[in-house]
Parts: C-alpha cells; structure tokens; sequence
C-alpha cells in the first residue's frame, strides 16, 4: 500500500519560534496533499489543502500566514508554524492519495507539536 | 457546509457485533468513508461507500443510504484490538475528507 511519512514526528520549540514538518509520500507521487490538526479526543479537522506547484487552500478561519504551506514537489509538502505560540500544540497531520481514489486517504504518523 | 453526527462513544464485549452510525448533512457528496485510528496512531481507511447498499470487506461491512443522508459501520467479531476511534468522512468537491466527530470503540473482555 501507500506510504506516506512525516518528520519530526514530535517537536517542542519555544513560544515564537518557528517548526517546520515534512510529510513525503514514499512510493507515490502526490499532487494534491492535506494537512489537518488534531486536539486530544477530538476529530481530524481540515486546515488546508496542499496543491504541487501552486499556493495552498485553506480552510475558513485557518490563518495562512501562520501555517505557512509548501508542495515543492510530487512527493513533499511542508507546513510551517510561524510564531508558534502554546496555543498551536497540537497534533499535526498529513495526507495523500493515490490518483482517483480521494476517499482513500494515505496518513502520515503524524507530527506532535509542543510550544513552550 | 457539511456536518457529519456519530455517537461519541459505544461499548461492546469481546466477540460481539456493533454498529457505529453516521448521519451527515452535505452539499456536493462523492461517498462516505471509514477510518480507524488508534490512540496516538494515524487514521487508517476502512472501507468507502459511493453507492446506497452494503460493502463488506473481512469482519468490516459499512452501509449507505443516500436517501436517508445515513450510513453505518459494522463491525463483527469484536476484537479487543478493535478498541480504536473510528471517524465517518464524506468526499465532497475537491478531494477532501470532511471527517465527523469520532466514535470510540470500547471492547472489553
């Protein structure tokens, strides 16, 4: 099956500094890749949507200057939280799918962020 | 928008089967989708429904209704690793999952 990865899969930084985090799919070329965040016992929510060559989507009330999205490539993605303040800790999460098959979602292990 | 509603928790015993249901309201819908997640762990895909009826894949059957805007997750055999969050998603224009609140899954011995 599909494999997708992320890296670091858990950070902690100070408050107002800045973390980056990877996610690469491993086997398949993704041109569109998602990114979500997750609080302890709650669901996956939608941040933004990762587009290979183009600028991100995001989703309402998701500051795009503060997650700051790259698809460089087929296979990479990165978010970038800007000015991490306690608040943005949390479960950060990614994922891809395979052509055609948007409702079978390929995850990342996910990312746990720390601000400090 | 889209808003999906599950049960926030269910129990069951080992060996047993349950039912896990999803309602959702959405405008513009591809299908419903089914993921389990374990503590800690990423989402995993279930099983995904385009069409009103059943899907059966192993001890994991999910259901659709497009007319009742209604599904379910069957789950037989309970095992206790089958103790997990799973998340109902529905694919509407674009390719992303809209994912629902979260069922978690309880089985004990």
């Amino acid at each position: 099956g599909a494999v997708v990865s992320q890296h670091p899969s858990w950070v902690i930084c100070k408050s107002g500094t800045s973390v980056k985090i990877e996610c690469r799919s491993l086997d398949f070329q993704a041109t569109t890749m998602f990114w979500y965040r997750q609080f302890p016992k709650q669901s996956l929510m939608l941040m933004a949507t990762s587009n290979e060559g183009s600028k991100a989507t995001y989703e309402q009330g998701v500051e795009k200057d503060k997650f700051l999205i790259n698809h460089a490539s087929l296979t990479l993605s990165t978010l970038t939280v800007t000015s991490a303040h306690p608040e943005d800790s949390s479960f950060y999460i990614c994922s891809a799918y395979t052509s055609g098959r948007q409702y079978e979602q390929y995850f990342g292990p996910g990312t746990r962020l720390t601000v400090t | 928008g889209q808003s999906l509603e599950q049960p926030s928790e269910v129990t069951a015993v080992e060996g047993a089967i349950v039912q896990i249901n999803c309602t959702y309201q959405t405008s513009g819908f591809y299908g419903l989708s089914w993921y389990q997640q374990h503590d800690g762990g990423a989402p995993t895909f279930l099983s995904y429904n385009a069409l009103d009826g059943l899907e059966e894949t192993g001890r994991f059957s999910s259901f659709l209704s497009r007319s009742d805007s209604y599904g379910y997750l069957l789950l037989q055999e309970l095992q206790m690793k089958d103790s997990a969050s799973y998340f109902c998603a529905v694919t509407p224009v674009g390719g992303k999952l809209i994912f629902g609140q979260g069922t978690t899954l309880q089985v004990k011995p």
